[in-house]
């Protein structure tokens, strides 16, 4: 599995957009790239996920350059209820390969008011 | 609520019992995952199932360790002659075998050794 790297902590002000970057050097062709959000004392909550390019959801933006060896969290707007920590993740999504999630510390957000 | 549900949320039990966690997944996830999560750190893996067949155990999942799940339902997380080491939080979660890296969680088990 790719091993990935972010910042530990990040803070951000209200109303303000939040990019969060990760670095994934090894990343194989069949990897896609996955982000979960936790709240304290709950489980990780699955945000987005893609491959390549552009990807936009209610929630989030992933943006993913050509050569696939970093990808960019964007969150539009955070409010104080963003606070929580973000793991990115990548690995196979295609069933019977890698099966485990492999997370790594995080980056810790914190919105102020 | 048709989530994935984790019972008991909190247990607070003294060095060498034995504890036994819940899980019960969505409905129609043949998929099933036990984590281990300590504080400042990412989700850890311990094993997974496969409709009521585990597939995969983590080197973390010591011989202490022992999980089930009878019917493909629900899963039990039994440890045995707990140690301090054990405290931490257990994540349950599960998903369709077709999209493994979109888990559903569980609010966790908090467990406390004393």
């Amino acid at each position: 599995l790719a091993k990935t790297t972010q910042p530990i902590s990040m803070d951000s002000y209200e109303g303000q957009e939040v990019n969060i970057t990760c670095s994934h050097n090894n990343i194989a062709t069949n990897d896609y790239i996955t982000w979960y959000q936790q709240f304290p004392s709950q489980g990780p909550r699955f945000i987005i996920q893609g491959y390549k390019t552009k990807v936009t959801n209610e929630v989030a933006s992933l943006f993913i350059p050509a050569d696939r060896k970093s990808s960019t969290l964007s969150l539009p707007r955070v409010s104080l209820s963003d606070t929580a920590v973000y793991y990115c993740l990548v690995g196979p999504a295609v069933s019977g390969s890698a099966r485990q999630l492999t997370f790594g510390s995080g980056t810790q957000l914190t919105v102020l008011p | 609520d048709t989530g994935v549900s984790q019972d008991p949320r909190h247990k607070i039990t003294k060095r060498g019992q034995n504890v036994t966690f819940r899980c019960d997944p969505i409905s129609e996830h043949n998929r099933l995952y036990w984590y281990r999560q300590t504080l400042g750190q990412g989700p850890e893996f311990l094993t997974y199932f496969q409709n009521e067949a585990q597939l995969e155990k983590s080197r973390l999942l010591s011989d202490r360790f022992s999980a089930e799940r009878p019917k493909g339902s629900f899963s039990t997380l039994e440890i045995q002659r707990t140690e301090q080491g054990d405290s931490a939080m257990y994540l349950c979660a599960s998903s369709l075998v077709s999209v493994y890296n979109e888990q559903f969680f569980g609010p966790g088990t908090r467990l406390t050794v004393l």
